[in-house]
């Protein structure tokens, strides 16, 4: 079934630890997009990437890194987590910019303790 | 000030309502706009895109006013499975989707 798979769905993770997110897409979308989403703060942009190597900063992205090798895959890495990275995680994808839809993974629950 | 902003309300209308939501942008230099539901923190899914001359899919209808800078979305006919979160976004510059922390809709019986 195409579209954006994340995994894992949900974690709980001691302070400090390293951890990665991950997220695949098989749509053959150039763009890629990170997002965390609070209550009451809805989503906001940590990283994105328009095309296979090269990424860019959003609203939120100290303490976040992202990589894009290549076109389907687009790993977000907190080297060191902190209580406050405790939000959902989506991952979206889009065929060129933001002037098309966004297709969505289904979230990753993180719970940084 | 946000980028883009929207009333968290809940808006809560018994079925049959006609409800309308406003979303403001900051960036003047935006050019695309989107509604996108998004139910019980499920992935945000698209509702309509938002074209300058208005446009209606069924009961829902989206405008947008590029001088006041907002948009709009008008539902009529409210059904029970419309109630959700709203998200207004916006694509202020290329490749960034910027969105607003949503309207929530609760219809009720």
């Amino acid at each position: 079934i195409a579209g954006i798979t994340q995994a894992p769905t949900s974690q709980i993770l001691a302070a400090g630890r390293r951890m990665t997110l991950r997220c695949t897409q098989d749509m053959r979308h150039n763009a890629m997009y990170w997002y965390r989403q609070d209550l009451g703060l809805g989503l906001r942009l940590i990283h994105y990437s328009n095309t296979a190597g090269t990424t860019g900063k959003g609203e939120v992205p100290d303490g976040y890194s992202v990589s894009r090798a290549n076109t389907d895959d687009f790993p977000l890495t907190l080297a060191s987590a902190v209580p406050s990275q405790t939000s959902v995680y989506f991952c979206a994808s889009t065929r060129q910019g933001g002037d098309t839809e966004a297709f969505f993974g289904q979230g990753t629950r993180l719970t940084v303790v | 000030r946000k980028e883009v902003e929207q009333d968290p309300g809940p808006f809560n209308v018994p079925e049959g309502a006609t409800v309308a939501f406003n979303c403001t942008y900051s960036n003047s230099a935006s050019q695309s706009f989107f509604w996108y539901r998004q139910d019980c923190r499920k992935e945000p899914k698209l509702l309509m895109s938002v074209y300058s001359s208005g446009n209606e899919d069924g009961r829902f209808t989206a405008q947008l006013n590029r001088a006041s800078q907002y948009i709009s979305l008008l539902i009529r006919d409210s059904k029970l499975s419309d109630s959700a979160t709203y998200l207004c976004v916006v694509n202020p510059t290329p490749y960034k989707l910027i969105f607003g922390s949503g309207t929530r809709l609760l219809v009720r019986p």
